[in-house]
């Protein structure tokens, strides 16, 4: 169970383009979804936190105008780069926490991540 | 401020030893969670294992186990006997209290295990 997959796991873009990265939770809903970015040997950096039918919440520094996010269903949380260049170019993770689960529970369930390559 | 810390950036362990891996955190939330990652080469994030606050025993779930020492604020992961593909960075992190989510997240041990 507590299955996240994201797709593409590997994308290479040109500069300009906007790419979108999709995140499911496959065998449970995900009232919260998470969308993080990781640099080499770096720990995991919070972009945003997404709830299913409202505005995501951005984390200070992080462009929404630029990561959009959609959260449009209890499993399907979407994040489009637009107009990317080469600085965005990093990992890219979701993570999702189950609906229902008690508040001091509150394990993330991550998807295998996309690695965005931006030339 | 809440905030966890790894202290290990790496470590090398022989093959079937025992590895703890050191985590510390501040908070002065009473009720909060705990929760090891392992990250493989791969990149995917594994959930290992989780403690609450106001769990009164330690956590184990297989070969992973948790030493939680609430006041001394450690929450040291134990894995015992090694294998190979234990090899991977592992993070340490901290949920932010009731009403939000959001995890906390350590710098991260990168464990190596020598054959």
């Amino acid at each position: 169970g507590a299955v996240v997959s994201q797709h593409p796991s590997r994308v290479i873009c040109k500069s300009g383009t906007s790419v979108k990265i999709e995140c499911r939770s496959l065998d449970f809903q995900a009232t919260t979804m998470f969308w993080y970015r990781q640099f080499p040997k770096q720990s995991l950096m919070l972009m945003a936190t997404s709830n299913e039918g409202s505005k995501a919440t951005y984390e200070q520094g992080v462009e929404k105008d630029k990561f959009l996010i959609n959260h449009a269903s209890l499993t399907l949380s979407t994040l489009t780069v637009t107009s990317a260049h080469p600085e965005d170019s990093s990992f890219y993770i979701c993570s999702a926490r189950e609906r229902g689960r008690a508040f001091v529970d509150e394990t993330q369930y991550f998807g295998p991540g996309t690695r965005l390559l931006v030339l | 401020a809440q905030k966890i810390t790894q202290t290990q950036p790496g470590m090398f362990v022989q093959e079937k030893e025992a590895v703890t891996l050191d985590c510390t955190y501040d908070t002065s939330d009473p009720s909060y969670g705990l929760f090891w990652y392992k990250q493989p080469s791969s990149g995917e994030m594994i959930f290992l294992i989780y403690q609450g606050s106001y769990d009164q025993q330690n956590a184990t779930e297989g070969r992973y186990s948790l030493n939680f020492q609430k006041a001394r604020k450690s929450a040291n992961l134990v894995i015992s006997a090694s294998q190979l593909g234990d090899s991977a960075m592992y993070f340490c992190a901290m949920s932010r209290g009731r009403s939000n989510y959001q995890l906390i997240w350590g710098a991260g041990t990168k464990l190596i295990i020598k054959p």
